[in-house]
């Protein structure tokens, strides 16, 4: 158990409908990252958060946003879901956002018809 | 441009044996940091071991050791004694200078009785 906690657990949706994912850190971290990872496309950085602000931003679409809150749970908002959204979703946090290992939650498997 | 580079897709090795997996990096960066991961059939993204550029010796954990050549670029995972719970998607990344973990596309590994 690496201490990271996402839910759900598995979403399953229509497309074009709109869906927000959780993650709560590791006790004591304040960077968190999001992952895409699909089948023909392997672990996407998304975006990451340091300390509620915004740190650096990889290949996430215009159509996802994400935040992190003051008690530093980050939420990852999917919208206007296509068929191609469908993948395994990963948080991920660490201490500081330097060049530190990464704890990876359990992951969200989103799928969607 | 930065990018690391997983040439084995598959491997099969025997029970017990020593299995080396291959992990190139391409980065300008002078400072970097070099992760592996382990991803069972289960799902979950397990963190292995950390390399920084600049740690003069190779990184150890239990049986898990990061064969670092920082002139050729490349970061070998070496897992000594292999059990069968060893197989699973292995997953090389690089951290960089921008805060990005950039991965590679992994290597399956599967250990035979």
């Amino acid at each position: 158990d690496s201490g990271v906690t996402q839910t759900p657990k598995h979403l399953i949706t229509a497309t074009g409908q709109r869906v927000t994912l959780r993650c709560s850190p590791r006790s004591g971290d304040l960077s968190v990252y999001w992952y895409q990872q699909s089948l023909d496309q392997g672990l996407q950085f998304l975006i990451q958060y340091y300390n509620g602000e915004e740190r650096a931003k990889g290949n996430i679409l215009e159509r996802f946003s994400a935040q992190q809150f003051p008690d530093l749970h980050s939420e990852l908002n999917l919208s206007s879901l296509e068929l191609g959204d469908s993948a395994l979703y990963f948080c991920a946090s660490s201490f500081t956002s330097d060049y530190n290992e990464q704890f990876f939650g359990p992951g969200t498997r989103l799928t969607v018809l | 441009a930065q990018k690391i580079t997983q040439t084995q897709p598959g491997m099969f090795v025997q029970e017990k044996e020593a299995v080396t997996l291959d992990c190139t990096y391409d980065t300008s960066d002078p400072s970097y940091g070099l992760f592996w991961y382990k991803q069972p059939s289960s799902g979950e993204m397990i963190f292995l071991i950390y390399q920084g550029s600049y740690d003069q010796q190779n990184a150890t954990e239990g049986r898990y050791s990061l064969n670092f050549q920082k002139a050729r670029k490349s970061a070998n995972l070496v897992i000594s004694a292999s059990q069968l719970g060893d197989s699973a998607m292995y997953f090389c990344a690089m951290s960089t200078s921008n805060y990005q973990l950039i991965w590679g596309a992994g290597t399956k590994l599967i250990i035979k009785p």
